[in-house]
C-alpha cells in the first residue's frame, strides 16, 4: 500500500533563508514518481517539482530543489531564499508505476510554512 | 491552454440535500481525478477515470457519492444525501497520458449545515 508521511505540521522560516520540508514514502514498486505541490490560502494546487525513481540527479526548479534519498525513501523539498509569498501549505505526493493512466497519485497530510519578515 | 475548469466554486446546502459538481479537464487529458480535501488535511482520491472508464473508486462512499464521465471529457460528482462531514473542497484534476504531473482546478468548496 502507498503511504506518504510529512512529520512537520507547521514550519517557520525567516525571509531570505533556506528551509527544508520533510517527506518520507513507502512503496514496494521500483518505479514511482514524487511530487511537491504548494497550496496557498486561496486553495489552488500549484505544481512545484517532480522526481522520478530512476532519475540520477536531484530535481531542481528555480528556488526549489528535491533532496532525493532513495535508500531512505525520503524526498525532502528545499526552498532557497524564502519569500513572503512562499507562505502556504506544501504537499508531498507519490505515484507508483511508470506513469500510466492507471496509476494513482496519493498525497501526504501537508506542512504549513510561514515566512517571517 | 485553458486549465481545469470547475463549478460551482462555492456551495452551501443543508444536510440531506443533494449537490453536484462539474469538471472540464484540460483538452486531450485522458485521466481525470476527483479528490476530497477536508480542511487541514491532504487531498484524498475519491475516483479516477481513464477516458470514460473508472480506474479506481475504492475510497468513494458509494452509498451517497456518484460520479460519471460521459464521452470521456467532462465529469460530474454528485452527493446525495449530504452529511455534515462532507464539508470539504472537491478538487478535480487531469493528466495527460504521458507526462510527469497532474493539473488541478481551483476547487469547489462545499459547506453542509
Amino acid at each position: 500500500a502507498q503511504k506518504i508521511t510529512q512529520t512537520q505540521p507547521g514550519m517557520f522560516v525567516q525571509e531570505k533563508e533556506a528551509v527544508t520540508l520533510d517527506c518520507t514514502y513507502d512503496t514496494s514498486d521500483p518505479s514511482y514518481g514524487l511530487f511537491w505541490y504548494k497550496q496557498p490560502s486561496s486553495g489552488e494546487m500549484i505544481f512545484l517539482i517532480y522526481q522520478g525513481s530512476y532519475d540520477q540527479q536531484n530535481a531542481t526548479e528555480g528556488r526549489y530543489s528535491l533532496n532525493f534519498q532513495k535508500a531512505r525513501k525520503s524526498a525532502n523539498l528545499v526552498i532557497s531564499a524564502s519569500q513572503l509569498g512562499d507562505s502556504a501549505m506544501y504537499f508531498c505526493a507519490m505515484r507508483e508505476g511508470q506513469w500510466t493512466s492507471y496509476d494513482k497519485v496519493i498525497f501526504g497530510p501537508g506542512t504549513s510554512l510561514s515566512v517571517i519578515p | 491552454e485553458a486549465g481545469v475548469a470547475q463549478s460551482p466554486r462555492y456551495k452551501i446546502i443543508e444536510k440531506r440535500q443533494s449537490v453536484a459538481f462539474w469538471c472540464n479537464p484540460i483538452s486531450g487529458h485522458a485521466t481525470l481525478y476527483w479528490y476530497q480535501q477536508i480542511l487541514g488535511q491532504g487531498p484524498k482520491l475519491l475516483i479516477q477515470f481513464q477516458n470514460n472508464g473508472v480506474v479506481d473508486d475504492s475510497q468513494l462512499p458509494k452509498d451517497r457519492f456518484s460520479a460519471e464521465r460521459l464521452k470521456g471529457v467532462d465529469s460530474t460528482l454528485k452527493i446525495q444525501p449530504a452529511k455534515l462531514e462532507d464539508s470539504a473542497v472537491y478538487l478535480c484534476a487531469s493528466s495527460p497520458e504521458w507526462g510527469n504531473t497532474i493539473y488541478f482546478g481551483e476547487g469547489s468548496w462545499l459547506t453542509v449545515v
